[in-house]
Order: C-alpha cells, then structure tokens, then sequence
C-alpha cells in the first residue's frame, strides 16, 4: 500500500526557521515525482513546486521559488520542505503529494498544519 | 500561467440530485485536467484523471468530461458523503501545477 506521512504540526515565530516532511513508503521512492501544495486557511489549493527524488530535480511554481526549499532523502525515502526564515503568512496546511502513471496528484500525506505567530 | 477558472463557487443541491460543476482553462491543456474532493479536515482525494477516467474505488456516479478548455464534473445522484469542495488541476503544462479555486457543493 503507497503511503505518504507527513511530520506533525508545527507552531513557530516568525523569522524562525522550519524543515517538514513527508515519508513515502509501498512504492520505489526514487520513481516518482513528490510534489508540496499548500493550503491557506479557508483557502484553495496552490502547487509550490515538486521534486524527483531519484536524481533530486526539483521544479519550484514562480510564486514560491526563493521562498522555500524542497529536498529529498532516498536513502530514507522522504522528501522536505524547508524555510529559513517563516513569516506569519507561511502559516498553512501543507500536503505533499506523489505522481500517478501521469502528472496528477494520486497519493496524499495527511497534511502538516504550520502556525506561524508571535 | 493556465489559469483555471471553476464555477459556480458553491452549489446547493439537494440528496439525490444532480450535480454538474464546470471547470475553464486560459488556454488548452488537452485532456490532462484532474478533479479532486476534499472534505473539511481530509487531505484532497482523486476521482478523475485524463478529464475523464476515474480513479480507482471512485465511484461511478463521478463523470468527467471535457476537452482542450471546457471540462465538466458530474455528480449523477448526489449522496451525503459527496457534499465537499472540489477541485479541478491542469497537469498538461508539467511541471507547472494549476488548481481552480474551488466549488463547494452543499445540501439544500
């Protein structure tokens, strides 16, 4: 069975920096495209860029791009998303999201709720 | 950017009923659209692919169709567990990911 699982959630200060994660299991990790969505509160869903874990290329959508950074691990089948300094607008729900036999989102993780506040 | 454009933004409809949400791109992309049911709390789930293929479990009172910039989700006999947002997604211009914004189908 594919299963995404993403890092709990997470309550930090602004300028505060953050790394969460998403663990990829049932499935060759190294195989498929694991993409980030997020999720404002209330809000729809908006794509922030995605990684190939087998070589780590990874693709950032224009609206994030320098905003966040996304890395993968194959050796623990995870992939991250990271920011070095968070903002009280970071505060979301954040999805990762891996590839079907086409460029659609067919597994989920659960989400990880990030809070940003002082 | 595709922009991906869902109407209506909310559409009440009573159990039973039929529902059809429409989904616009900016610009073609073919048949590589996606719809997606979210529920409050739930992470997205995945009914329809190719704009028109369901997923797997999905099922068969979701239709899709729909091609190049017009696509449609029908919901033929709308059942309590099918009122939620959903949303449609242009894969075609990869790795660029566009979600529309949303259409809540709820009771009447």
């Amino acid at each position: 069975e594919v299963q995404l699982v993403q890092s709990g959630a997470e309550v930090k200060k602004p300028g505060e920096s953050l790394k969460i994660s998403c663990k990829g299991s049932g499935y060759s990790f190294t195989s498929y495209w694991i993409g980030w969505v997020r999720q404002m509160p209330g809000k729809g869903l908006e794509w922030m860029g995605i990684i190939y874990p087998g070589d780590s290329d990874t693709r950032y959508s224009p609206s994030f791009q320098g905003q966040v950074t996304i890395s993968a691990d194959k050796s623990i089948s995870t992939a991250y998303l990271q920011w070095s300094s968070l903002k009280a607008s970071d505060t979301a729900m954040y999805y990762c999201a891996r590839h079907g036999s086409g460029s659609y989102a067919l597994y989920w993780g659960q989400g990880t709720l990030v809070t940003v506040s002082s | 950017e595709i922009v991906m454009t869902q109407s209506p933004a909310t559409l009440s409809v009573s159990p039973g009923e039929r529902a059809t949400l429409s989904c616009r791109a900016s610009q073609s992309v073919s048949s590589n659209l996606a719809w997606y049911q979210q529920k409050p709390g739930q992470a997205p789930r995945l009914l329809i692919y190719g704009a028109s293929t369901r997923a797997t479990g999905i099922p068969a009172r979701f239709s899709g169709s729909g091609s190049g910039t017009e696509f449609t989700l029908t919901i033929s006999s709308l059942q309590s567990e099918d009122f939620a947002v959903y949303y449609c997604q242009q894969y075609n211009n990869w790795p660029l990911w566009t979600f529309g914004q949303g259409t809540k189908v709820e009771i009447k």
